[in-house]
């Protein structure tokens, strides 16, 4: 019954070499949230979504793409990963803005 | 720009005795409040959550409260056990209904 599911859990890549995390949701939220937590420290959001209008934060890296093919699934592609980017990416889902937020597990990518 | 200050950043309680974690915002248009819990390696989860038309919500052991003039709002939990162990966060919406986290408070419950 999990509502919102993010693959792969773990992701190591190499440096400068393109990842794809992927998200996917069985709410039908319209809105989906990419977000990076660092150890020890609170969620930073980088874009979201509201169907399929994208919003991409002021400081979030040109490195960081996303995309939203459809309702259901949001891709985050990091296309030259530096060490810096090794994080904790959280996709989370809410049914529309100020209503609460649904995280999926995430995917801790690991950069060589 | 609008922010989130959460205080304490830790607290250690003794099992039994009652937690409190701060935070303020800035963005007077604030009208969401959520409150996360987050364990170890884990996903954020939802513990309770404000509206600003409230000033106090209840769920068991856990309670939060709105001070909408001030711009505060405050976790409380009571009777805290081992298992309330983890990392707190504060957040409140933005314009544009974005969340703005805080900084997160460490809760640690000695048995």
């Amino acid at each position: 019954d999990a509502m919102v599911i993010q693959n792969p859990r773990y992701q190591v890549t190499q440096f400068g070499k393109p990842v794809t995390l992927s998200c996917s949701q069985t709410l039908n939220h319209n809105v989906m949230y990419w977000y990076q937590q660092k150890s020890s420290q609170a969620p930073k959001l980088l874009f979201h979504y509201y169907d399929k209008d994208f919003n991409n934060e002021a400081d979030t890296p040109d490195n960081f793409q996303s995309r939203r093919p459809n309702t259901s699934f949001c891709f985050l592609d990091i296309r030259s990963p530096g060490l810096g980017d090794a994080a904790m990416y959280l996709c989370a889902t809410s049914s529309n803005f100020q209503e609460t937020q649904y995280f999926g597990p995430g995917t801790r990518l690991l950069v060589l | 720009g609008e922010n989130v200050e959460q205080h304490p950043s830790t607290l250690s309680v003794q099992e039994g005795d009652s937690a409190v974690i701060k935070c303020t915002y800035s963005d007077s248009a604030s009208n969401y409040f959520p409150w996360y819990k987050q364990e170890l390696g884990k996903r954020p989860q939802l513990i309770i959550d404000i509206r600003s038309n409230v000033g106090e919500k209840k769920d068991q052991r856990i309670a939060v409260t709105l001070n909408k003039t001030a711009k505060h709002f405050s976790l409380h939990i009571t009777e805290t056990q081992p298992e309330d162990s983890a990392v707190y966060f504060c957040a409140a919406t933005i314009q544009g209904g974005k969340l703005i986290f805080g900084q997160g408070t460490e809760l640690s419950v000695k048995p």
